[in-house]
């Protein structure tokens, strides 16, 4: 199975900071990487697909990139609504399998 | 776009079955796949598997192969997920999701999702 490892775990930031989270995986896998954000009692919504495409609807302050084993999301300027947990995952081969998640806090 | 519908919350004992469905919009797929995904409190998600409801083929992942059937009817527009030999670490909420799989598969939309309890 691939592994995907998410750092960091957590982070406390101020609305209008630029935050970047990473995602590692065990084997090379192209870009077949999506990012998803999820908010407390909520299913997921898509952010980004294909490492680095941006989901129809999605602003603009995020943005994905990396390929191969190496994997960011960036916000640009967090906003309010921006604060809530966000998940990479893989669809190279099955098991389709998801990073820990990131959860991002207001300082 | 497709919303897919879940049904409500079940309580289970331990050594039971569940089956959890996902009706979608309109009544009818027109999506290639539908994943199921769960996600046990306070933690990641994992992947169960998936079925391409037009065409009623079933994956499953490798360590839930003997206690989960995936299934789909396509007169109604509806998947179905059915894990049976429930155990307590099987509490979770389960989430399908329309899987597109036209360049790079990804779930979008999910269904709002159903909260399985085993409790004796």
């Amino acid at each position: 199975d691939i592994q995907l490892t998410q750092s960091p775990s957590a982070l406390t930031a101020s609305v209008g900071d630029r935050v970047t989270i990473s995602c590692r995986a065990s084997q090379t896998m192209n870009i077949y990487l999506n990012w998803y954000q999820q908010k407390p009692g909520k299913a997921p919504k898509l952010l980004i697909y294909a490492a680095s495409t941006l989901h129809s609807g999605v602003p603009s302050r995020f943005s994905g990139g990396g390929s191969g084993t190496d994997f960011t999301l960036t916000i640009s300027s967090l906003q309010p609504e921006d604060f809530a947990t966000y998940y990479c995952q893989q669809s190279y081969t099955t098991p389709l399998t998801f990073g820990q998640g990131t959860k991002v806090e207001i300082k | 776009q497709v919303q897919l519908v879940q049904s409500g919350t079940e309580v289970k004992k331990p050594g039971s079955s569940v089956k959890v469905s996902c009706k979608a919009s309109g009544g009818t797929f027109t999506t290639s796949s539908v994943s199921w995904v769960r996600q046990a409190p306070g933690q990641g998600f994992e992947w169960l598997g998936r079925i391409m409801p037009m065409q009623g083929k079933a994956n499953h992942a490798e360590r839930f192969q003997d206690r989960v059937t995936i299934t789909a009817d396509k007169s109604t527009g509806t998947a179905y997920l059915e894990l049976s030999r429930l155990r307590s670490d099987d509490t979770a909420v389960y989430f399908c999701a329309n899987e597109d799989m036209s360049m790079v598969n990804y779930f979008d939309p999910w269904g709002q999702g159903t909260l399985v309890s085993v409790s004796s």
